[in-house]
């Protein structure tokens, strides 16, 4: 299993939608993850931390599954700055904090 | 403004050009790090230093040269690039290294391209 995996879409949805993607992960000592977004041409921003469970922040839910070793993040009610590509990241085995990124999963949201 | 500034914003060079770039941090942070991202890529981790001591070097060519000042400020030292070399360079820096529960915060990058 490599180390982050994500769906690299694109997923394109209507102004509304809920959407949902997932990452997978390969080291099971991580104790916190993080979602992070990037706009076309500018630097990744942090949107969520995940320590527990799981995290919600107004429309953006972000689901941990230790078992199963898989992150979710759940969009609702779409809207079209939401339009980004979404950065799955986990630290890197070792306890330093060495940030592992996925390759991004791509929304588009069109009205 | 994200409290990390990286000039220049954009640097075209020659394959036989020096050049730097720089990184500057107002935060407060203890660690400072270099990433690469280029076209359809993730971001490729190059350098780590913690408290302004090296602490990773990921495998990056010796044309790549960093250097760390002090905990505010972070260098990329280049020389002798390929076009391969042109990509996105990011820094980031977090609020500290010996564990993995930061976030970074990513300065706007450079985007370099060799010609």
């Amino acid at each position: 299993r490599k180390e982050v995996e994500q769906d690299p879409g694109p997923f394109n949805v209507p102004e509304g939608a809920t959407v949902a993607f997932n990452c997978t992960y390969s080291n099971s000592a991580s104790q916190s993850f993080f979602w992070y977004r990037q706009d076309c041409r500018k630097e990744p921003k942090l949107l969520m931390s995940v320590y527990s469970s799981g995290n919600e922040d107004g429309r953006f839910t972000a689901q941990l599954n230790r078992a199963s070793q898989y992150i979710s993040l759940l969009i609702r009610d779409s809207k079209l700055s939401d339009s980004a590509t979404y950065l799955c990241v986990v630290p890197f085995s070792g306890g330093y904090n060495k940030l592992i990124f996925g390759a991004g999963t791509r929304l588009a949201v069109h009205p | 403004e994200t409290g990390v500034t990286q000039t220049p914003r954009h640097l075209v060079m020659g394959m036989t050009n020096k050049k730097s770039l720089k990184c500057e941090q107002h935060l407060g942070h203890n660690a400072m790090y270099w990433y690469k991202q280029s076209a359809k890529k993730p971001l490729e981790l190059m350098f780590v230093y913690s408290l302004e001591e090296r602490v990773e070097n990921n495998s990056v060519p010796s044309r790549f040269s960093p250097e760390c000042p002090n905990s505010s400020h972070l260098f990329l030292h280049l020389h002798t690039l390929q076009p391969e070399d042109s990509a996105l360079y990011l820094c980031a820096s977090s609020q500290g290294y010996d564990r993995g529960s930061y976030g970074y915060t990513f300065g706007s990058g450079t985007r370099l391209t060799v010609v």
